[in-house]
């Protein structure tokens, strides 16, 4: 059983470009949760997605962020013209129902140059 | 040893020793609770999770301890191993809740 796929690892884009990060949830998990997670801080909550509906997006910028999670294919996060203060550790996770049995992603690392 | 979450983010350790790692949270209406270890470019771990009809629960050399009247949440592991050297975090939800609420952490460092 393969856990929760999140590519790419790292991923270096300059400041204006366009950043997708992409993430399988573990089979037969509908529920999938992106996390970010500066330098020596703890997670913050961005999005919470069941196939194809955003469910609690209360935790994403308002501008420049969005998130999709497709019938068919990964879940996607897409940071548009990136600027410095994006560079971060992207977590994903997945779950069965709701906040039960939370599995995480390894994550990608975003580097704003 | 023993950490105080946020005022003592580090926590230094002779390998075989307990180490208690101390988690505050803010929501009363929390009711279940994670560790999670996080090591060096990984992702969170699951260690351990209680719900806030218990007050404790045991699992292979570590024990979460949950004080709702002070809204307090510890981690005790039992004869740490340098395997065990990562950051900590505490996380908390609601049953309504659609996220979980993450701690800053806690670095765990085992002297061999």
């Amino acid at each position: 059983n393969a856990g929760v796929m999140q590519n790419p690892r790292h991923l270096v884009r300059r400041r204006g470009q366009e950043a997708r990060l992409r993430c399988s949830p573990v089979k037969g998990h509908s529920h999938v949760y992106w996390y970010r997670q500066l330098p020596e801080e703890g997670l913050k909550f961005m999005v919470y997605l069941q196939k194809e509906n955003i469910i609690d997006e209360s935790g994403m910028p308002k501008e420049r962020f969005s998130a999709e999670f497709p019938k068919e294919g990964p879940s996607i996060l897409r940071i548009q013209q990136v600027v410095r203060g994006d560079s971060a550790a992207y977590f994903c996770a997945s779950s069965p129902s709701g906040t039960y049995g939370y599995t995480f992603g390894s994550g990608t690392r975003l580097t704003v140059v | 040893g023993e950490s105080v979450g946020l005022h003592l983010p580090t926590l230094s350790v002779q390998e075989g020793d307990n180490s208690i790692i101390n988690c505050a949270y803010s929501n009363s209406a929390s009711d279940y609770f994670i560790w999670y270890k996080q090591e060096s470019g990984k992702g969170p771990q699951f260690i351990i999770d209680i719900r806030s009809n218990m007050d404790k629960r045991q699992g292979q050399r570590v024990t979460v301890l949950l004080n709702k009247t002070v809204k307090h949440l510890s981690l005790q592991i039992a004869a740490t191993q340098p395997g065990d050297s990562a950051v900590y975090f505490c996380a908390e939800t609601s049953n309504t809740g659609n996220q979980f609420y993450f701690g800053t952490g806690t670095s765990l460092t085992v002297i061999p």
